[in-house]
């Protein structure tokens, strides 16, 4: 079965900071990645995937997400955190199969940016 | 695009009417989710549509939870009777299922409280 795993539930990183929000994930074959962001109030907003290609994909807002096969692991950067990017973001993975149509999303991660 | 658009916004409703959300995805797109938000479980998704046909609704809690698809343009969730355990954020999204590289759109929410 597919799935991801966020193992933080907040990150907190002053201003200015590289930042980087990590993710794991659970699937047989090539993974299909998003990482989508969550303002106050809103709903979910798509950030970036991963295809195939680069391992190194860069994304909206300045983000960008290393995929790394060997780790099974997809996480997401941002050299310099602004407080703007304070938000709850989350990873997920597409399903394959009979389930080719859904996204399978982790628990979220609140990200923190101080000033 | 006005996007994937949702109503109401808000809803306060008391505890055994009936709750009818609306949706409309995005033109074009063939597969559409609800979802459902809450603190505790997080994003949980609820049932999800491929060209108007339920394919997935494993996740819908009980009966008192219905979902309907007439045609490509407009989607309900109902829940009768409500109860205050209801309460959550409900997302609508909606992807072009034909390509697996194709990332979800969210509708703002409907936040519905049953007192």
């Amino acid at each position: 079965a597919q799935s991801v795993a966020q193992p933080e539930d907040q990150v907190n990183v002053a201003e200015g900071n590289p930042l980087t929000v990590k993710c794991t994930y659970s699937v047989s074959g090539n993974p299909y990645l998003f990482w989508y962001v969550q303002y106050p109030n809103r709903g979910l907003q798509f950030l970036l995937k991963y295809i195939t290609g680069d391992n190194l994909v860069k994304g909206s807002y300045g983000f960008e997400a290393e995929f790394n096969k060997s780790q099974t692991s997809f996480h997401l950067k941002k050299p310099s955190a602004l407080v703007s990017d304070s938000a709850l973001y989350f990873c997920a993975v597409r399903g394959k199969g009979s389930t080719l149509g859904r996204l399978y999303f982790g628990r979220g991660t609140q990200l923190t940016v101080w000033p | 695009d006005a996007g994937v658009i949702q109503s109401p916004r808000h809803e306060v409703t008391e505890m055994g009417q009936e709750v009818t959300l609306r949706c409309k995805p995005i033109s074009g797109h063939n597969s559409l989710f609800w979802y459902r938000q809450t603190m505790m479980r997080g994003l949980e998704l609820l049932i999800y549509f491929n060209n108007n046909v339920p394919i997935d609704d494993s996740g819908m809690p009980e009966d008192r939870f219905s979902a309907k698809m007439p045609n490509a343009s407009f989607s309900t969730l109902k829940i009768q009777p409500s109860e205050p355990r209801d309460s959550a954020v409900y997302f609508c999204a909606s992807s072009a299922r034909t390509e697996m590289n194709t990332e979800a759109f969210f509708g703002q929410g409907t936040r519905l409280t049953v007192v």
